[in-house]
């Protein structure tokens, strides 16, 4: 039969504008966040990360805020570049042991 | 600086053989995770070790995958014997600090395995 994969979603923008990539986390009691950007043929990289007592942090040309009322995540790129066009995956992990749990995946894809 | 090292990069196998798969993690970090990644399934944690031993592996899916850790520069994921629905991108991670650490993991560029 036929194979149906993990629909991702897409998020089309103009180079130099800026993006937003959300995430919705599954754990109330995660206490610690990763983005990560993935191009093809190659693994996970990491962008930035956040713990659960911040509510915002700042990386260079990337932002990440956390709203833990409503477990959400979201990364903001500003003046998006061709180079950044990639899957970005949001993780998140438990205090107790040391398993990081990915989500989806979003794609983005930067139109110059 | 080197970062996680995987081999091989591509393997292609028959239904049935074994598989190894080899990760090198950054020095001095004592964490390492083997993931595997589909279009199915995205990204799943199938095992992770502290210290050279092993710690979680629900996520092993079955009796035919094995991994070990014999020292804290190497590790092996193998599989045996091997079917078609096990192709997917293998990814080896490694990361500072035990359970509880807030670190990052960081990822090798992986290893595609196509089972014919």
């Amino acid at each position: 039969g036929e194979s149906v994969g993990l629909h991702l979603p897409t998020l089309s923008v103009q180079e130099g504008d800026n993006s937003i990539i959300n995430c919705a986390y599954s754990n109330s009691a995660s206490d610690y966040f990763i983005w990560y950007k993935q191009e093809s043929g190659k693994g996970p990289q990491f962008i930035i990360d956040i713990r659960s007592n911040m509510d915002k942090r700042q990386g260079q040309r990337v932002t990440v805020l956390l709203n833990k009322t409503v477990k959400h995540l979201s990364l903001q790129i500003a003046a998006t570049q061709p180079g950044d066009s990639a899957v970005y995956f949001c993780a998140e992990k438990l205090g107790a042991g040391n398993k990081l749990v990915f989500g989806a995946g979003t794609i983005l894809r930067v139109k110059s | 600086d080197a970062g996680v090292i995987q081999s091989p990069r591509h393997e292609v196998t028959e239904m049935g053989q074994e598989v190894t798969l080899r990760c090198k993690p950054i020095s001095g970090h004592n964490s390492l995770f083997w993931y595997r990644q589909t279009m199915m399934r995205g990204l799943e944690l199938l095992i992770y070790f502290n210290n050279n031993v092993p710690i979680d592996d629900s996520g092993m899916p079955e009796d035919r995958f094995s991994a070990k850790m014999p020292n804290a520069s190497f590790s092996t994921l193998k599989i045996q014997p091997s079917e078609p629905r096990d192709s997917a991108v293998y990814f080896c991670a490694s990361s500072l600090g035990g359970a509880g650490a807030q670190s990052p993991l960081h990822f090798g560029n992986g290893t595609r395995l196509t089972v014919t």
